[in-house]
């Protein structure tokens, strides 16, 4: 189908890792994002991976991707109450250069 | 920084008005987009452009129509706005690449009673 897919909503702990995870649908996209928005704010680029590669560490942040399964993950280390935003991935489109949106994963961070 | 700027945060208007909704970036990127963000849908995209007076239909345009006059502006017009148009609009630009992202601005929350 033409969705990305992603959970709603993911609680964690302060000081927890937190892995989200993202199902998309072009085996042929080139380029995957990961996007942060926080409360009455636009989407933020948080960071982006390659086709070709298969995980990405930037800080605190490891992005996985999985070729074959079309899965896409987003660590977070050592999680912070400042994290807690709606985390969007994207896939861009090749022909096109359209971006396709996931429905977003709320993270809630508990101290 | 690239800066996308929307003109309104918050917008109330009533059904059957016509809404004008401003977006202008500052870094001379050729691409600019409209989309809606409602909840558990993620971002549909309304409309798109790859150059002045030049238009590309998204997944949603209908009940849409968009004017890009100058490079730096793209506007997105509600002919008749209708209660089932209550949503968030997100514009973004973006220059002409492989691999570029997207810089999206603060959003403009639309309410239409």
């Amino acid at each position: 189908g033409e969705d990305v897919e992603q959970s709603l909503f993911l609680s964690v702990r302060e000081g927890d890792s937190s892995v989200i995870n993202c199902t998309y649908t072009d085996s042929s996209s080139t380029y995957l994002y990961w996007y942060k928005q926080e409360p009455g704010a636009g989407l933020q680029l948080l960071t982006y991976i390659f086709s070709n590669m298969d995980m990405k560490q930037d800080q605190r942040l490891t992005v996985l991707l999985n070729k074959k399964d079309k899965h896409l993950s987003l660590r977070i280390a050592d999680t912070q109450t400042g994290d807690s935003a709606i985390y969007f991935c994207a896939e861009r489109r090749p022909l096109t250069g359209k971006l396709i949106f996931g429905q977003g994963t709320t993270l809630q961070v508990k101290p | 920084d690239v800066k996308v700027t929307q003109s309104s945060r918050y917008l109330v208007k009533r059904t059957g008005e016509k809404v004008f909704l401003e977006c202008v970036q500052d870094m001379d990127h050729e691409n600019m987009f409209w989309y809606r963000q409602d909840p558990g849908l993620g971002l549909r995209l309304i409309y798109f452009s790859y150059d002045v007076k030049m238009k590309e239909k998204g997944d949603i345009p209908e009940g849409y129509s968009v004017s890009r006059e100058k490079k730096e502006r793209f506007s997105l017009i509600l002919e008749s706005a209708s209660t089932n148009q209550t949503s968030m609009y997100l514009c973004a630009s973006s220059k002409t690449g492989t691999g570029v992202s997207q810089y999206f601005g603060p959003g403009t929350r639309l309410t239409v009673t």
